[in-house]
């Protein structure tokens, strides 16, 4: 099945700076791979998606790329604020299955 | 509007006891999901169903059962609770139905944390 490894599990940066959490994937023929956001005491919530026709997808602050060759996607988040600070989960689907793999979670700090 | 609402919040069971984790959502969604959430392993999917009266295993579905009640509830229970399954678990649902349904947004209840001493 489907592995996801997701790189750094912690990371600390200072405000208005830019963070970059990266994951690989191991299953070629996975096609969605959504980013979660984690605040302390709530469940995950989507803050942006690719799908494995687009390499980039930019949403205000945030973007993510995806390299199907090389098999890993990256989150990417500038002009960093404090309410960015939570825990980022990657993930990544097949269209035929049910079974989305998430990565292990990075914990981003911003520093007021 | 709620969304995904799980209950209990919190659980603190003994060994081998029994309980049932409540999940209800109120977005039509067809396919709804039960997720723990472990230190350093992210989520991992116990089970899921893809559409009503449908259920099927996930990653890690020993030392669970679930049952979709109707199109708005999915419950999670544990009949013989282990430490092992000390967790916080999630329950998620999704507007697809049927194979890749979670090739799509995911909507996250606030979670229920277990302890089974």
């Amino acid at each position: 099945g489907e592995n996801v490894e997701q790189h750094p599990s912690t990371l600390s940066v200072q405000e208005g700076d830019s963070a970059v959490i990266k994951c690989t994937y191991s299953d070629s023929a996975s096609n969605y791979f959504p980013w979660y956001k984690q605040e302390l005491g709530k469940g995950p919530q989507l803050i942006i998606d690719i799908r494995s026709n687009v390499g980039e997808k930019k949403d205000q602050r945030i973007a993510v790329t995806l390299n199907k060759t090389a098999k890993h996607f990256s989150l990417h988040i500038t002009e960093t604020q404090p309410e960015d600070s939570a825990v980022y989960f990657c993930a990544a689907s097949h269209y035929n299955n049910n079974d989305m793999r998430f990565g292990a979670g990075t914990r981003l700090t911003v520093k007021p | 509007n709620a969304g995904v609402t799980q209950t209990p919040k919190f659980q603190v069971l003994k060994t081998g006891q029994s309980m049932t984790l409540q999940c209800a959502q109120d977005m039509n969604h067809n396919s709804m999901y039960w997720y723990r959430q472990d230190p350093g392993m992210g989520l991992r999917l116990i089970y899921y169903s893809a559409s009503e009266g449908t259920t099927d295993k996930g990653e890690v579905p020993n030392g669970y059962n679930v049952s979709r009640l109707n199109k708005r509830e999915f419950s999670l229970r544990l009949e013989s609770a282990a430490p092992s399954q000390t967790s916080v678990y999630f329950c998620a649902s999704s507007e697809r139905s049927g194979a890749g349904a979670t090739n799509e947004k995911l909507f996250f209840g606030s979670g229920t944390q277990l302890s089974v001493l």
